[in-house]
C-alpha cells in the first residue's frame, strides 16, 4: 500500500540556519503531496502542496519539490525563525485510494534564538 | 481560512464515563474524518465519513462509534472511557471539489485525559 517516510526528529537548528526535513514515498498511482504543520496546542494545517511531477509548492519562505524519478518530496527554508519551531507532516493522497491522506510519521523542528 | 471546531479542547474524566467529542464545520464539506495523535506525534485514523448517514471505521482499530446526520457535525463517542482512551483527538474535513478534495482542514483537537 501507499506510504510516506520522514526523517526522524527533533531537528534542532540556529535561527537563520537552512532546514531540509527529507520525505519519501510510495504510491501505485500519482498521488498529490503535502506538507501540513502543526503549532503547539494546535491540530493540523496545510503549509504547501503538489499535485504533479516537477511542480514545487511554496509557502511562508518553504518549499518542496515534487520529484517522481526519486519519490521524494523534501521541505527546505533558507533560514529558519523561531516562529518555526512545530511538528512537520508529509502527506500523500491518492485518486486510487479513494483520496485518503496517508500521513508520515511527523518531525519536530526547534529553533533556537 | 477554515472553519472546523472541536469542543472541548480539553477534557479530564474518570474511567467508565460515557463522552462525546464534537467537532463541527461551516464549510459544507462532504468528507470529515477523526483522528488519534498519540505522544510520538503520530497520526491514525480511526473513522471516516463521505457524507450524510456514511461512516466508515479506519486504520486504527478503535472502540469509538461516530455519525453523521448532518453536513456539519461529527460527533464522536466513547461508550466507557478507560485510560488507554488518553489521547490527542483530532477533526478534519475536506471539500468535494475535485482540485481541492485530497486537501483535509484541521480543528484544533481535543485533549482527552482518562483517570
Amino acid at each position: 500500500g501507499d506510504s510516506v517516510t520522514q526523517m526522524e526528529g527533533p531537528v534542532t537548528l540556529s535561527e537563520e540556519a537552512f532546514l531540509t526535513i527529507n520525505c519519501t514515498y510510495t504510491a501505485t498511482g500519482y498521488p498529490s503531496l503535502f506538507w501540513y504543520v502543526q503549532y503547539p496546542g494546535e491540530g493540523l494545517q496545510l503549509l504547501l502542496k503538489a499535485t504533479k511531477a516537477d511542480d514545487k509548492g511554496s509557502n511562508k519562505g518553504f518549499e518542496a519539490t515534487y520529484r517522481k524519478e526519486t519519490t521524494s518530496f523534501h521541505l527546505e527554508k533558507g533560514s529558519v525563525q523561531v516562529s518555526d519551531s512545530a511538528v512537520y507532516f508529509c502527506a500523500l493522497s491518492d485518486r486510487a485510494g479513494g483520496f485518503k491522506t496517508i500521513f508520515g510519521a511527523g518531525t519536530r523542528l526547534f529553533v533556537k534564538a | 481560512e477554515a472553519d472546523i471546531y472541536q469542543t472541548p479542547r480539553y477534557l479530564v474524566i474518570g474511567t467508565g464515563k460515557k463522552i462525546t467529542l464534537e467537532c463541527s464545520q461551516t464549510m459544507g464539506h462532504d468528507k470529515m474524518y477523526w483522528y488519534q495523535q498519540d505522544p510520538g506525534m503520530e497520526l491514525h485514523l480511526i473513522h471516516y465519513s463521505y457524507g450524510v448517514n456514511s461512516t466508515e471505521k479506519g486504520d486504527l482499530s478503535s472502540e469509538s462509534t461516530v455519525s453523521r446526520i448532518r453536513t456539519e457535525h461529527f460527533p464522536l463517542t466513547l461508550e466507557s472511557a478507560r485510560p488507554s482512551h488518553t489521547s490527542q483527538y483530532l477533526c478534519a474535513s475536506s471539500p468535494r471539489e475535485l482540485a481541492d478534495t485530497d486537501t483535509q482542514y484541521f480543528g484544533p483537537g481535543t485533549r482527552l485525559t482518562v483517570l
